[in-house]
């Protein structure tokens, strides 16, 4: 079965350090890879898009990783901040022709001051 | 541009009752959606449309019934309220292929 898995539930970390969050999926051939951001009780908003062609995708502080080969992607945030606290959730566009996210149960992120 | 909008932001139903919960976009995107979102199973696709006049189901339509009114418009109907139906609702949009953009979302209760 199709299955997305994000690293952890819950990931805590000293402020100014970098948080790795990682997207693990199986059994789907995504042409992009989507990552979002939502704060408690918002809708997730969105922070990068990778194509199934790209290496890897950088804006500002944030950094995308897209492997088709081990069919994982790593999200890491630079320079930590507690203002990052939230919860980050991938999602994969299969491009059934509707643009169809499937996204995965998300990490919390924790930056602590 | 207020972007996605929804309503009711919160709303308490008893078994059986039917309501209507309501999305409109102000950014002329074509594709609209309806996800659902539970503790530890993420966002799911309850239906969407890509265009106006068609819609789809996604991966959990049952129970659920859409309009897409018009092209900033669309609805998502209960006519029997679940339990199970106990959710955050989540409206989106975007043009194809790029990303979506989501409203606050609809807290619904059933009891």
């Amino acid at each position: 079965s199709q299955k997305i898995e994000q690293n952890s539930e819950a990931l805590n970390i000293q402020e100014g350090k970098t948080a790795t969050l990682t997207c693990n999926y199986t059994n789907y051939s995504p042409a992009y890879l989507q990552w979002y951001r939502q704060d408690p009780g918002r809708g997730p908003v969105f922070l990068l898009l990778i194509r199934e062609n790209e290496k890897e995708k950088r804006k500002e502080r944030l950094k995308v990783t897209f492997d088709t080969t081990l069919k994982q992607s790593l999200f890491h945030i630079t320079a930590s901040q507690p203002a990052d606290s939230a919860t980050y959730l991938c999602a994969l566009d299969i491009q059934t022709g509707a643009n169809n996210l499937f996204f995965g149960t998300g990490t919390r992120l924790t930056v602590i001051p | 541009n207020a972007g996605v909008t929804q309503t009711p932001k919160f709303q308490v139903l008893k078994t059986g009752q039917s309501m209507t919960l309501q999305c409109a976009q102000d950014m002329n995107h074509n594709s609209m959606y309806w996800y659902r979102q539970d503790p530890g199973m993420g966002l799911r696709l309850i239906y969407y449309s890509a265009s106006e006049g068609t819609t789809d189901k996604g991966e959990v339509p049952n129970g659920y019934n859409v309009s897409r009114l018009n092209k900033r418009e669309f609805s998502l109907r209960l006519e029997s309220a679940a339990p199970s139906q106990t959710s955050v609702y989540f409206c989106a949009s975007n043009r194809q292929i790029y990303e979506q953009y989501f409203g606050p979302g609809t807290r619904l209760t059933v009891t």
